[in-house]
């Protein structure tokens, strides 16, 4: 079944303590990205990746990190958590022909991660 | 900062009304457009795309798009409970899928 993989779907942390949000995707699909969902703001998009060892910021970027070692693979780091981290977390993919100027646009979500930080 | 607005709502319809959802864009250049859709507690889902000035139908769902006014609308026709959802309106900017804050839509039966 062609899925994008989010873990964990729901963490509870303190300030501070680093984390990994894990994502992985079986599509073989070269484009990746984050995006964190808040009430009233909308998906906005944290990094994304358009193929392995390149990534670029989103428009909110700051206080994560990510990494493009494998095609599948693209997890976000949160070095050091804060409480206005607290939101949900989505990944997604797609084909660079999807999201290419003229392309469907149609990216594969996971299912959300919900982060806390305390 | 290119910008994607969209009223949050919620708005609320009767059963078997027209829904219409709007969303305004501000980067001129822009190409590429989309609606999203995402039911409460899951991730959003593609419904519809538009690139040229104009409607394009698909089924119930009707996506205009006015590059000069830059907006793009989303009508639903015959809307039914089942379409009580967010909807999430995208701007392809190179790459980059920018998205307005979403429209709640409520269904009245």
């Amino acid at each position: 079944e062609a899925q994008v993989t989010q873990n964990p779907r729901y963490l509870i942390t303190v300030t501070g303590k680093k984390l990994t949000v894990t994502c992985s995707q079986n599509m073989n699909h070269e484009y990746m990205s984050w995006y964190r969902q808040d009430p009233g703001l909308g998906l906005r998009q944290i990094y994304y990746s358009m193929n392995v060892e390149v990534t670029d910021k989103g428009d909110v970027p700051e206080g994560y990190k990510v990494s493009r070692k494998e095609k599948r693979n693209f997890p976000l780091i949160l070095e050091s958590p804060s409480p206005n981290q607290t939101s949900l977390y989505f990944c997604a993919s797609s084909s660079r022909v999807r999201v290419g100027i003229r392309g469907t646009g149609e990216l594969f979500f996971g299912e959300g991660s919900r982060l806390t930080v305390l | 900062q290119k910008e994607v607005e969209q009223n949050s709502g919620p708005l609320s319809v009767p059963e078997g009304a027209i829904a219409s959802l709007n969303c305004t864009y501000s980067d001129r250049g822009s190409q590429s457009f989309f609606w999203y859709r995402q039911y409460s507690g899951k991730s959003p889902e593609l419904i519809m795309f538009i690139y040229s000035n104009g409607d394009k139908e698909d089924g119930r769902f009707t996506a205009q798009l006015n590059k000069a006014s830059q907006y793009v609308s989303l009508l639903i026709r015959d809307s039914q409970p089942s379409d009580s959802a967010t909807y999430l309106c995208a701007v392809n900017e190179g790459g980059k899928l920018i998205f307005g804050q979403g429209t709640e839509l409520s269904v009245k039966p």
